[in-house]
């Protein structure tokens, strides 16, 4: 079957690093994506890994393992309008995305 | 990264009128674009896969009577509910892949928020 597993809530204080993990099986797999959604608003993309290893973008980094089936999105220094949702999407066989149920991030100061 | 303009960003109307909804790749030409379904603190469903030129693949359990989808050019697709009641009322988003672009990345749309009383 075809599941995207990730923890509903986190919380993390201001200029801190947190780390979102999420877990996934697919048919077939085509790439791992991280969106950032803001409530009421549309996902933004963030990061894309197809390799394992990890892909580093400013204050954004994504990791992935394909034998474990395992990502992690990481942001440091985090800023207040990190405060969001994070949506770990897997690419399988059909090339469509599965979307798990997303990480609701609040910033503290 | 690529943009994909939706619109309206939100629409009020009454039990049983239709509503469009477009959706338009603006710096590239989108092959394939996706009608996603959003619950309150729920995550993306899939309802349809656009492809230009050809019918939508729609997802089981959506039903496509219900919801046409149109792709007519490379960078427009439009969804119509149809005859709308008040458990459509939902945030629609679209998105859009670029073929040979950035891998499969899909781009979003801004949403729209339906909501039929």
């Amino acid at each position: 079957g075809q599941n995207i597993d990730q923890p509903t809530e986190m919380t993390a204080t201001e200029g801190a690093i947190v780390q979102i993990n999420c877990t996934y099986q697919t048919s077939g797999f085509n790439g791992l994506f991280w969106y950032q959604q803001h409530a009421g608003e549309a996902p933004t993309f963030l990061s894309y890994n197809v390799l394992d290893g990890l892909e580093e973008k400013g204050r954004f980094s994504s990791f992935l393992s394909r034998s474990k089936g395992y990502s992690y999105l990481l942001l440091k220094e985090l800023q207040m309008k990190d405060s969001a949702s994070y949506l770990c999407a897997a690419g399988g066989a059909t090339n469509k995305l599965i979307f798990g149920t997303g990480t609701l991030l609040a910033v503290q100061p | 990264g690529a943009v994909v303009s939706q619109h309206p960003s939100r629409v009020i109307c009454k039990s049983g009128t239709s509503v469009k909804i477009e959706c338009r790749s603006l710096d590239f030409q989108a092959t394939t674009m996706f009608w996603y379904r959003q619950f309150p603190k729920k995550s993306l469903m899939l309802m349809a896969t656009s492809n230009e030129g050809s019918k939508a693949t729609y997802e089981q359990g959506v039903e496509k009577d219900k919801f046409l989808i149109n792709h007519a050019s490379l960078t427009l697709s439009t969804l119509t509910v149809t005859s709308a009641h008040p458990e459509d009322s939902s945030f629609y988003i679209c998105s859009a892949r670029e073929w040979g672009r950035d891998g499969n990345i899909q781009y979003f749309g801004a949403g729209t928020r339906l909501s039929v009383l």
